[in-house]
C-alpha cells in the first residue's frame, strides 16, 4: 500500500520568504499524489494534485509541487509566503490503484507559520 | 450549492451516551467518507460507502457504525461513546473514478468530546 511521509511538522518561515514543505512517498510505481490545506477549525481544501500528466503541478494560491520520481518526492513550494498561508498542510496518496484506490492515505501534516 | 454539509458542529457526550453525526452533500457525488482527525495523526478512515447502498470498513472502524442514507447521506454513529473517540469527525465525498485521482470534497468537521 503506498504510504506518505511528510519530514517536518511545523515550519516557520518570515512573510515574503519561500515556503518548502516536504513530502516522501513510498511505492514501486508512479502514484497519484496531492496536498490539502487545512485552515484552523475548518476542513480540508484540496491544492493540487498530480496524475502523471506532468511532473510540475500548479495549484491554487501560488502553490506548486514537483513529482520526482528518483526522489520519491512531492514536495510543496511558494516563491513569497503571505499571512494567510498560516495553516496546516497535509500530503496525501490513493492507496493502491484501481477499484478501492480512491481510500486515501494522509500524512500526519505539516504545521506552517508565518511570521509577520 | 452548498457542498458537503455536518451537523452538529461540536458536540459534548458522557461515556455510554450515544449519537449520530450527520452528513449530506449536493455534488451528486457517488461516494462519501467519515475520517477522524486526532492531533499529529493526520485523518484517518472510520468508514466509506462506494456507492448507494454499500459501505465498508477503513482503518479505523470499531466503536462505529454507519449508514449511507440515500445518495446524499451518510451517517456515523457511536453507539456507547468513549472518551477515546474525543476527536474532530470529518466526512468527506467524490465522484469516485476508479484510477484514485478523484477529488474529496470534505466538510466543515464536527468537534466531539466525550467526558
Amino acid at each position: 500500500a503506498q504510504s506518505v511521509t511528510q519530514l517536518d511538522s511545523h515550519v516557520s518561515v518570515s512573510e515574503g520568504t519561500p515556503v518548502l514543505l516536504r513530502c516522501n512517498y513510498s511505492s514501486s510505481y508512479s502514484p497519484s499524489l496531492f496536498w490539502y490545506v487545512q485552515h484552523p477549525n475548518k476542513g480540508l481544501q484540496l491544492l493540487l494534485k498530480y496524475t502523471s500528466a506532468a511532473t510540475l503541478v500548479k495549484g491554487i494560491n501560488g502553490f506548486e509541487a514537483e513529482f520526482k520520481k528518483s526522489e520519491t518526492s512531492f514536495h510543496l513550494t511558494k516563491p513569497s509566503a503571505h499571512m494567510s498561508d498560516a495553516a496546516e498542510y497535509f500530503c496525501v496518496a490513493p492507496q493502491g490503484s484501481g477499484a478501492g484506490s480512491y481510500q486515501l492515505t494522509f500524512g500526519k501534516g505539516t504545521k506552517l507559520s508565518v511570521i509577520p | 450549492n452548498a457542498g458537503v454539509t455536518q451537523t452538529p458542529k461540536f458536540q459534548v457526550l458522557k461515556t455510554g451516551q450515544s449519537m449520530t453525526l450527520q452528513c449530506a452533500q449536493d455534488m451528486n457525488h457517488n461516494s462519501m467518507y467519515w475520517y477522524r482527525q486526532d492531533p499529529g495523526m493526520g485523518l484517518r478512515l472510520i468508514y466509506y460507502s462506494a456507492s448507494e447502498g454499500t459501505t465498508d470498513k477503513g482503518e479505523v472502524p470499531n466503536g462505529y457504525n454507519v449508514s449511507r442514507l440515500n445518495k446524499r447521506e451518510f451517517s456515523l454513529r457511536l453507539e456507547s461513546a468513549a472518551p477515546s473517540q474525543t476527536s474532530v469527525y470529518f466526512c468527506a465525498s467524490s465522484e469516485a473514478g476508479p484510477s484514485g485521482t478523484d477529488t474529496q470534497y470534505f466538510g466543515p468537521g464536527t468537534r466531539l468530546t466525550v467526558l
